[in-house]
């Protein structure tokens, strides 16, 4: 199973809009209602952020939002603030049970 | 409060073997699904396995199939990762999380392995 695509890195200012974009196929991204993003601060643990496609767990800012169109899944972070830069990961569900990641983007705030 | 604990980690030569192990507490351990998810250095999150509550089904990445056995003991809230045959490329920081729904809601701190002569 390959890994899903993500750009290596997005950036944005302050207060901006940023889309991050998790390219699969029709085997798994573009079927699977199990999509979720994570947000990865390096030595952190990761954080589950989106779940189902465009669902937010309890305690995750309003400000983030997912998506999906054919074979690709967008997380969008809206109001951009300086704790936002991370690493951000997509996930999907694929055959036997198994998940598979996106290679990652790094978020700068400039 | 919900949490995973992983240890285990270590450097160990290539074609050796460790048992990493995560500990959980402040959840029902036994009605939940649970993966191992690693990171090489400089890389991305990879997923490598993951074993149903009672054990019954357990799921492995190509990468690691073969060589790493997954299991839990539910009395000790405990869950394990037996890596064998070990090579440069298993060199990681190796997280368990629980799992719903194939969505990972709880995240462990990691345990560093190196595989190293």
């Amino acid at each position: 199973q390959s890994a899903l695509t993500q750009p290596a890195s997005v950036s944005g200012s302050p207060g901006q809009s940023i889309t991050i974009s998790c390219t699969g196929t029709s085997s798994d991204v573009g079927s699977s209602d199990y999509v979720s993003w994570y947000r990865h601060n390096p030595g952190k643990a990761p954080q589950l952020i989106i779940f189902n496609v465009s669902d937010r767990p309890s305690g995750v800012s309003i400000r983030f939002s997912g998506s999906r169109s054919g074979n690709t899944a967008s997380l969008t972070i809206s109001g951009l603030q300086a704790e936002d830069e991370a690493d951000y990961y997509c996930s999907s569900s694929v055959t036997a049970g198994h998940v598979v990641f996106g290679g990652g983007t790094k978020l700068t705030v400039l | 409060q919900v949490q995973l604990v992983e240890s285990g980690g270590d450097l160990v030569k290539p074609g050796g073997s460790l048992r990493l192990s995560c500990a959980a507490s402040g959840f029902t351990f036994s009605d939940h699904y649970m993966s191992w998810i690693r990171q090489a250095p400089g890389k991305g999150l990879e997923w490598i396995s993951k074993i149903s509550p009672t054990g019954s089904y357990r799921g492995y990445a190509d990468s690691v199939q073969g060589r790493f056995t997954i299991s839990r003991d539910n009395a000790k809230n405990s869950l394990y990762l037996q890596m064998d045959s070990l090579s440069a490329e298993d060199t990681a920081l190796y997280y368990c999380a629980r799992e719903i729904y194939y969505r990972l809601d709880v995240w462990g701190q990691g345990a560093t392995v190196t595989v190293s002569s």
